[in-house]
Formats: structure tokens, sequence, C-alpha cells
């Protein structure tokens, strides 16, 4: 069964720092993009940031409202994915979802076309 | 950033009547070289982590009952569920990949009348 499953969250105070991890299995990680999808309690969906697989470098992209405080990084060999989050304020309160990227061949060109595998999220509560 | 506008941002629709979600980004998501739309659709069930409907703005994921179809090109989109079952309650979120910075719409409430 293809599956992620999130952990590290809870409670932290404002300037404070988490990490959270996401364990797959059921795929093979290594040929994935990962991303991090946050909602915020009662609000909608937020792109995080990703994580690229080793052929392109495990270069990372991030939203503009986490640039410089969070950074993604993955391990291959125990199939998972982490996001270290620092400088954290109170508009950073979410569930935090760890996501696959899907893609498929066309043309020879592997294009990617949103996010297909989700994990159950893991709540990040930033107050004092 | 593309920006996504969904309308309306709640929607009441009977038992297996027509519901329809429109979708608007701030600049086109149609890719030229390859003729795709770079545009997805999410459905999220309270208490639950966001489901891929269809990508490409109009292709279907595997398993997804075919009352739902998303059609549309260029800067507007839209997801229609052809005859609304109890089961399809939830939030429905677009989402452009046109960008690598992902953005999605606000979100659509979609409610039994």
């Amino acid at each position: 069964e293809v599956q992620l499953v999130e952990s590290g969250g809870g409670l932290v105070q404002p300037g404070g720092s988490l990490r959270l991890s996401c364990a797959a299995s059921g795929f093979t990680f290594s040929d994935h993009y990962m991303d991090w999808v946050r909602q915020a309690p009662g609000k909608g969906l937020e792109w995080v940031g990703r994580s690229k697989t080793g052929a392109n470098s495990y270069a990372t992209e991030y939203a503009a409202s986490v640039i410089g405080r969070f950074t993604i990084s993955r391990d291959d060999s125990k199939n998972s994915l982490y996001l270290q989050m620092n400088g954290l304020n109170t508009e950073d309160t979410a569930v935090y979802y760890c996501a696959r990227e899907a893609g498929e061949w066309l043309d020879r060109h592997y294009y990617y076309y949103g996010m297909d595998v989700w994990g159950q999220g893991t709540t990040v509560t930033v107050s004092s | 950033d593309i920006v996504m506008t969904q309308s309306p941002d709640s929607l009441a629709v009977s038992l297996g009547e027509r519901a329809t979600i429109n979708c608007k980004s701030s600049q086109s998501v149609l890719y030229s070289s390859n003729n795709k739309n770079y545009l997805a659709w999410y459905q999220q069930k309270p208490g639950q982590p966001p489901k891929l409907l269809i990508y490409w703005a109009s292709t279907r994921e595997s398993g997804v009952p075919d009352r739902f179809s998303g059609s549309g090109s260029g800067t507007d989109f839209t997801l229609t569920i052809s005859s609304l079952q109890t089961e399809d309650v939830a939030v429905y979120y677009c989402q452009q990949y046109y960008s690598t910075l992902y953005t999605f719409g606000q979100g659509t409430k979609l409610e039994i009348k």
C-alpha cells in the first residue's frame, strides 16, 4: 500500500523550531519529487515547498512565506522527507501534509501534474 | 506568483443535480510546447487530506467517478459534478502547476441543498 505518515508536530513557542518527518512506503521514494503543503485552521491549502530527486541534485524550492526559515531535506535510504522549521510565528500554525508529486512520460519528456498521494498530516501549533 | 481565484466560495446543490465550480488564474497556465493546461482539482472531505481528482485540466485520476469532469483552457476552468451524490460533500480546490511555485484557489465548499 502506498502510504505517507507524518510525525513531529506539536506545540512550540513563537521564535522556536520544530522538525517534521514524513515516512514513505509502498513506492520507490527516490524516484519522486516530494512536497510539503499546509492548512491553517479553517483555511485553504498553501504549498510550502518541494524536494526534487537525486537526479535533479536534490534541489529544493519554497514558497515566499517560508524562505529563509524552513528547510526541506530527504534521506532516500530511509524513505523519509523532512521539514526543518525555524523562527516560527503564529501564522505558521497549521496541519502540515507531506505529498508525493505525480508525473508521467509524454513524448520522451517527464511531466509533473500535481500531488497524488497525501499523508494524514501533523499539527503544528505556535503559541505562547 | 500565479493567483488562483475560485467561484463561488460556497455552493448548495440538490441531490442528483449538477454542481459547477469555477477557477480563474491570474495568467495563462497553458504551456504552448505541449498544449497542456497545468491545472489540477482536489477534493477535501472534513478531517481528511486532499484527494487528486483531475489533472491537465480534464484528465480524471484513476478511480475517480465519471460524474466528475474538468474543462477550460488558458485562464478559465470549470469542475462539474454531473449528478451530485451525498459523498461529494467536500471542499474543492483548483491548483496550478504551470509555475513550479504551486498555488491553490481559496476553495469552494459544496453542500447538499
